[in-house]
């Protein structure tokens, strides 16, 4: 049973280019959570989703992020005209669910370097 | 400023010795989870807990969920090489279903 997936491991990216992140949860999951971990500082929530959903988005950056999690295929975290403070670790995480106890697991990251 | 404050933020110790790690709040959580981190890797979950006062026993990893729901412990007896890594918690308040928030984080170090 694999884990979470996360592709790709490392991007890099001029200031101005897009990022693109991709999410595959664990079989059998269909909640799914990004995760920011900037240098020397914790993992900060960013957002959660369902399928076609966007649950709760308050940790996220008013302008140039976006997360999607589509009937089909991977969970996306769009991060358009990235700028050098974007440079951190994004985890992904999914749950099968969310009531009290549920757990969730993480993937590997992708790490972001904008240039 | 961290919703969940962890202490000590290193601790570097022998091995054979013991250690805790406190994960402390002003708020109550309905659950919490304790995970370890290495370089390079995203965070594996160890336990959760969820009632208040609960203690769970993982080899020679102990964890312990405060009467209030506000704090919790993290206790390795013997500690070994390969426990070395990042210690977070991460709670989930009853406001916010599936919002985890993590504490800082612990770095534990031990030495052969």
């Amino acid at each position: 049973n694999a884990g979470v997936m996360q592709n790709p491991r490392h991007l890099v990216r001029r200031r101005g280019q897009e990022a693109r992140l991709r999410c595959s949860p664990m079989k059998g999951h269909s909640h799914v959570y990004w995760y920011r971990q900037l240098p020397e500082e914790g993992l900060k929530f960013m957002v959660y989703l369902q399928k076609e959903n966007i649950i709760d988005e308050s940790g996220m950056p008013k302008e140039r992020f976006s997360a999607e999690f589509p009937k089909e295929g991977p969970s996306i975290l769009r991060i358009q005209q990235v700028v050098r403070g974007d440079s951190a670790a994004y985890f992904c995480a999914s749950s099968p669910g969310t009531v009290p106890g549920v757990e969730q697991f993480f993937g590997p990251g992708t790490r972001l370097t904008v240039l | 400023t961290q919703l969940l404050e962890q202490s000590p933020q290193f601790l570097s110790i022998q091995e054979g010795e013991n250690l805790t790690v406190y994960c402390n709040s002003s708020s109550v959580f309905s659950s919490l989870q304790w995970y370890r981190q290495e370089p390079g890797e995203g965070p594996v979950l160890l336990v959760t807990v969820v009632t208040g006062g609960e203690v769970k026993k993982l080899k020679r990893l102990t964890f312990q969920f405060g009467d209030a729901r506000k704090d919790s412990s993290l206790h390795i007896t013997a500690a070994q090489p390969g426990d070395t890594g990042l210690y977070l918690c991460a709670g989930v308040s009853f406001a916010s279903w599936g919002k985890l928030q993590f504490g800082a984080g612990t770095q534990v170090v031990v030495t052969p």
